[in-house]
């Protein structure tokens, strides 16, 4: 069963440094999404991503994070400068184009941790 | 700012028994998912509701969406171990109605 996959499924990195999170959405899915979920807290979305643009980002994408889809395959989250508060588990989403049918299915999720 | 209150947050019940876990907000969705984590791993789509009404069903999980798509119910018959979980509804909306605002969920366990 096709299946969005992730990488680094942990990543630790001190405050200050760049990260890039990875993820393979379902391959013929068109819209692609990261949401991160503090712990013990709810997921939160981030960004929406169709026809290589940012379709819509929530107050939390501010100007430290970027996405980018680099090839046919990839989709890439890029927080510029960590700060402690990022840390969190990070999930990519994908889903097809099927109207009103919003059915998003998710990643495994990167554990990011901010030291 | 659109919320999703999900109720109960815990719930504690015997293998057999029944139980409903509901998710209401004040905002009109376009469909609602309902996922099911566990820890560490990213959400598993149970389903999706889109029409007012709508009533699905999964082997023993009855989904219904409401009326107004503003709320929704999760309902589980005769609970066994292996439905412990955290469940999770997710409405979507946005500007492409793309976009999903989740609950808090409900950690389910089930004992034996």
């Amino acid at each position: 069963e096709p299946e969005v996959t992730q990488t680094p499924s942990h990543q630790v990195t001190q405050m200050g440094q760049e990260v890039i999170l990875r993820c393979v959405p379902i391959s013929n899915h068109l819209y692609f999404y990261w949401y991160r979920q503090i712990l013990g807290q709810k997921v939160e979305f981030l960004v929406s991503f169709y026809n290589n643009e940012i379709s819509e980002k929530s107050e939390i994408f501010d100007d430290q994070f970027s996405v980018e889809r680099p090839d046919g395959s990839n989709f890439t989250l890029k927080i510029r400068s960590t700060k402690l508060e990022d840390s969190a588990m990070y999930f990519c989403a994908s889903r097809q184009d099927r109207g009103r049918i919003t059915e998003a299915f998710f990643g495994q999720g990167t554990r990011l941790t901010v030291v | 700012t659109q919320l999703l209150e999900q109720s109960p947050q815990f719930l504690s019940i015997q293998e057999g028994e029944n139980l409903t876990v509901y998710c209401n907000s004040s905002s009109v969705f376009s469909s609602l998912q309902w996922y099911r984590q566990e820890p560490g791993e990213g959400p598993v789509l149970l389903v999706t509701v889109v029409t007012g009404g709508e009533v699905k069903k999964l082997k023993r999980l009855t989904f219904q969406f409401g009326d107004a798509r503003k709320d929704s119910s999760l309902h589980i018959t005769a609970a066994q171990p292996g439905d412990t979980g955290l469940y999770l509804c997710a409405g979507a909306s946005g500007s492409s109605g793309s976009r999903l605002t989740f609950g808090e969920g409900t950690q389910l366990t089930v004992n034996p």
